[in-house]
């Protein structure tokens, strides 16, 4: 059962807009990760932020998180065709290792 | 360093025939998954193992199972293929810690007829 659930589901901007992604789960975690995968390949980690951390930015990325609303957010600043992709939130909850996956969210990026 | 590897990239199965899926990787990690990716459904947790003699049993289990017999491997065996098993199988690995990511392979996609 998915503990994340990424909203919107699919995401259609023209490139140099921002991309806003939220991410909502349903039990007390860790941490929170971000990962992306482009078509056809495996999963890349972009972001882990910890729960006791509220933001964390990474180049044109931005994640927030709040564990009072549990929920997470993931902002591209002015993206790119190449941040076409799919982007999945994955959380660890109490002494487990097992990073519990969301559905993911499909971004479009149009040049 | 060629982090996760994934054999076969590609893979043709009839109904009931068995195969194996290797998983290795080079990053000395103890935490070793396999996932299934189906579309609309996210990753699904097939089995897990926390290290080299260890595995147990994720999300989806039933009609896989898997060997650590080395700390660097991990494989993932269908022993008699259905067609409700035709997905895309991903591997992933990790540091024995929380606050470190996970690595992922590219996949193996997986035909059941």
């Amino acid at each position: 059962s998915q503990q994340g659930e990424e909203d919107p589901q699919a995401l259609s901007i023209q490139e140099g807009e921002n991309a806003t992604m939220n991410c909502s789960y349903k039990t007390s975690i860790n941490n929170l990760q971000w990962y992306r995968q482009n078509s056809g390949r495996g999963l890349v980690h972009l972001i882990l932020i910890r729960s006791n951390e509220r933001e964390k930015h990474s180049g044109r990325l931005r994640v927030t998180l709040d564990t009072s609303k549990k929920s997470s957010s993931l902002l591209i600043t002015a993206s790119r065709a190449a941040d076409t992709a799919s982007y999945f939130c994955a959380t660890d909850s109490g002494g487990s290792y097992i990073p519990t996956f969301g559905r993911g969210t499909s971004l479009i990026v149009h040049p | 360093n060629a982090g996760v590897t994934q054999t076969p990239k590609f893979r043709v199965l009839k109904t009931g025939q068995s195969m194996t899926l290797l998983c290795a990787q080079d990053m000395n990690h103890e935490y070793m998954y396999w996932y299934r990716q189906d579309p609309g459904m996210g990753l699904r947790l097939i089995h897990y193992s926390v290290g080299e003699g260890t595995t147990a049993k994720g999300e989806v289990p039933d009609g896989y199972n898997v060997s650590r017999l080395k700390k660097q491997n991990f494989l993932l065996g269908l022993e008699s293929a259905a067609p409700s098993q035709t997905s895309v199988y991903f591997c992933a690995s990790r540091l024995q810690w929380s606050y470190q990511p996970q690595h992922f392979g590219d996949g193996t996609r997986l035909s059941i007829l």
